[in-house]
């Protein structure tokens, strides 16, 4: 079935760095793709989304561009704030989301 | 606008009770999806109600079940708990079939539950 991979963690940063989160999934469609982020203690909030290939998805300073070539959705941002520190959660949707198990970032002044 | 709201928000029983789990989806929303995400892990769908009926069944077995109201809320039940069954449980609604993929996918806090 669906399934995405995504870069495992802890990854630690200091502040203003460029933070780079790998996913890759396998699908048999096309599948509409997803950045998650959880904050300790919370539920998961929607960061971004892709909804076909060559899409580039927003938000926060966060980007992600769905790539069907190689099967990918890449988290970037250019300058992380300690703010920032979470698990964020790649995931597709196939009529369900998918999850990959998570990346834990640690953002320090 | 109320987004996703689940009770109770922690919860503690013991190996072999049942508990249920209640969700009220955001304003409008017809499809309701549970998930279960146990600690350090992605959360794992369970299951998925749309018109009242479940649509989608996850890798999960009969000692979980749910329900939707005509409201849309959505409950899920877990019969004779388990250690394993500790996790956070996770509501999701959406507006429309859960067919139409393109929809944005909203979650609420969570139901802490922890089973000794």
């Amino acid at each position: 079935g669906d399934s995405v991979t995504q870069m495992e963690g802890p990854v630690t940063l200091s502040e203003e760095a460029f933070l780079t989160i790998n996913c890759t999934y396998t699908a048999t469609g096309y599948p509409s793709l997803f950045w998650y982020v959880q904050y300790p203690g919370e539920g998961l909030q929607l960061l971004l989304k892709a909804t076909k290939a060559d899409d580039k998805g927003s938000n926060k300073g966060f980007e992600a561009t769905y790539r069907k070539e190689t099967t990918s959705f890449h988290l970037e941002k250019g300058s992380v704030q300690v703010s920032d520190s979470a698990v964020y959660f790649c995931a597709l949707n196939d009529y369900k989301l998918s999850f990959g198990a998570g990346t834990t970032v640690t953002v320090r002044a | 606008d109320a987004g996703v709201t689940q009770s109770p928000t922690h919860l503690i029983k013991t190996r072999g009770q049942q508990v249920t789990l209640r969700c009220s989806p955001k304003s409008g929303h017809d499809t309701v999806s549970w998930y279960q995400q146990a600690l350090g892990q992605g959360p794992q769908f369970i299951f998925q109600y749309y018109e009242e009926e479940e649509r989608q069944r996850g890798n999960f077995p009969d000692r979980f079940s749910g329900h939707q109201f005509p409201n849309y809320s959505s409950e899920l039940n877990v019969n004779a708990l388990l250690l394993g069954d500790s996790a956070l449980y996770l509501c999701a609604s959406s507006l429309g079939p859960p067919t139409d993929t393109l929809n944005t996918i909203y979650f609420g806090e969570g139901s802490w539950l922890t089973v000794v």
